[in-house]
């Protein structure tokens, strides 16, 4: 079965930092990899999803992840972060059906002024 | 376009009561999942509808917990009896299909008093 594990369950940056919050997923190769934030009492919303072809992935709000096989990794990135930035973020791996989605136990994002 | 809808967003009930969560997908979304999401977790699937079969409950406590989707459209999770390690946000997708991507309402807080 698939896993997969976010290191870290906070994660502080200034704004105007670097944000990288790290994902790793279980060793098959799966054919989805997302990933998710989750704001206050909002639903989640999709950043961005890898299938297959090109290994790094841009989503919306500026945030792109890097597929890489060798490491079993997909971690997020934002060059700069805002202040909006703040939530929950979850990174997701889909079964080869495409229809069951794992999700990791997420890395909540601080952003100090 | 309207998103996910789910009522009521807050609901407080005392043991051993009953309670139901409704959910409206995005119009033409087939696919209907209902999530579970305990506090500093990610959200665990509970069934996946397709259309009005359920095709995945494995993961559903059936000898409290009933859901329906009887039209195909929109859906009704229910718990009887509550128990108190029921508290926890309930959360509906819905999709166009397989590996396409989920939208998120913004769940159901549940806390059993």
């Amino acid at each position: 079965a698939q896993s997969v594990t976010q290191l870290g369950s906070h994660v502080s940056v200034s704004e105007g930092a670097l944000v990288l919050l790290r994902c790793n997923y279980s060793s098959s190769v799966p054919p989805y990899l997302f990933w998710y934030v989750q704001y206050p009492n909002q639903g989640l919303q999709l950043l961005l999803k890898y299938t297959t072809g090109a290994t790094l992935v841009k989503g919306i709000n500026g945030f792109e992840a890097e597929f890489k096989k060798s490491e079993t990794s997909f971690h997020l990135t934002k060059p700069s972060a805002h202040m909006s930035d703040a939530a929950e973020y979850f990174c997701a791996v889909g079964d080869t059906g495409g229809f069951k989605t794992i999700f990791g136990a997420g890395t909540r994002l601080f952003v100090k002024a | 376009e309207a998103g996910v809808v789910q009522s009521p967003r807050y609901k407080i009930i005392e043991k051993k009561q009953p309670v139901a969560f409704w959910c409206n997908p995005i119009s033409g979304h087939n696919t209907l999942y209902w999530y579970l999401q305990n506090l500093g977790q990610g959200p665990e699937l509970l069934i996946r509808y397709e259309n009005e079969e359920a095709v995945d409950d494995s993961q559903l406590p059936k000898d409290r917990f009933s859901a329906e989707r009887l039209k195909g459209v929109d859906s009704t999770l229910k718990i009887q009896p509550a128990e108190l390690g029921d508290s926890a946000v309930y959360l509906c997708a819905s999709s166009s299909g397989a590996g396409e991507t989920q939208y998120f309402g913004p769940g159901t807080r549940l806390l059993v008093l």
